[in-house]
């Protein structure tokens, strides 16, 4: 059980483009989904944290007009990064809670290279 | 500001050591404690400790918490060269949703 699939796992792409990265909870329902960066050898840091139904909360330091959140239903949430650019690059992992208390579960990361 | 602090940063061990990995925190509003093993993806999740002295285990792998001493230990008993991984310690420090503070992670690596 507890499985949070993401999708893209790879993604090579032009500076200036805006890539779309999902992350669904396959077998349930996800209240609170997270967006961590991964830089190398280094551990995640988290981006913002959203909530089914309602507005991300952004950590300090992250721009809400780069990295746009959506969390439109309790198993999908998307984070799209807008007109990307080489200093974007990096791995981007999802998280799914069902509720508070419960352990996060992790999707497998999309490694971003903008070139 | 909350703080996980993980030791070592990395070790090497032969297959059948046993090994110990340490992590120590300070947060307010502690929840839990969660240690994660990431290996080339995200990381997978391998026990939430809530209470104090309680031992979790699955197969190999077992780890305590000690509340009083802001410290967990993550224990693997006759280790394989599939346990390499880094291991990371978080803390739901129970601010705003609940969020995770993870440590920097131990690379425990197994050589044959």
């Amino acid at each position: 059980g507890a499985v949070v699939s993401q999708h893209p796992s790879r993604v090579i792409c032009k500076s200036g483009t805006s890539v779309k990265i999902e992350c669904r909870s396959l077998d349930f329902q996800a209240t609170t989904m997270f967006w961590y960066r991964q830089f190398p050898k280094q551990s995640l840091m988290l981006m913002a944290t959203s909530n089914e139904g309602s507005k991300a909360t952004y950590e300090q330091g992250v721009e809400k007009d780069k990295f746009l959140i959506n969390h439109a239903s309790l198993t999908l949430s998307t984070l799209t990064v807008t007109s990307a650019h080489p200093e974007d690059s990096s791995f981007y992992i999802c998280s799914a809670r069902s509720s508070v208390g419960q352990p996060q579960h992790f999707g497998d990361g999309t490694r971003l290279s903008i070139l | 500001e909350d703080k996980v602090v993980q030791s070592p940063l990395s070790l090497v061990v032969h297959e059948g050591d046993t090994v110990t990995l340490n992590c120590s925190y300070e947060v307010t509003n502690f929840r839990s404690l969660l240690w994660y093993k990431q290996e080339k993806k995200a990381p997978t999740f391998l026990f939430m400790l809530t209470s104090s002295g309680i031992e979790k285990k699955s197969g190999r792998l077992s780890s305590i918490l000690d509340k009083k001493e802001l410290f967990s230990i993550l224990n693997i008993t006759a280790t394989q060269t599939g346990d390499s991984a880094v291991y990371l310690c978080a803390v739901d420090s129970g601010a705003g949703s609940y969020q995770l503070t993870f440590g920097k992670g131990t690379k425990l690596s197994v050589i044959p």
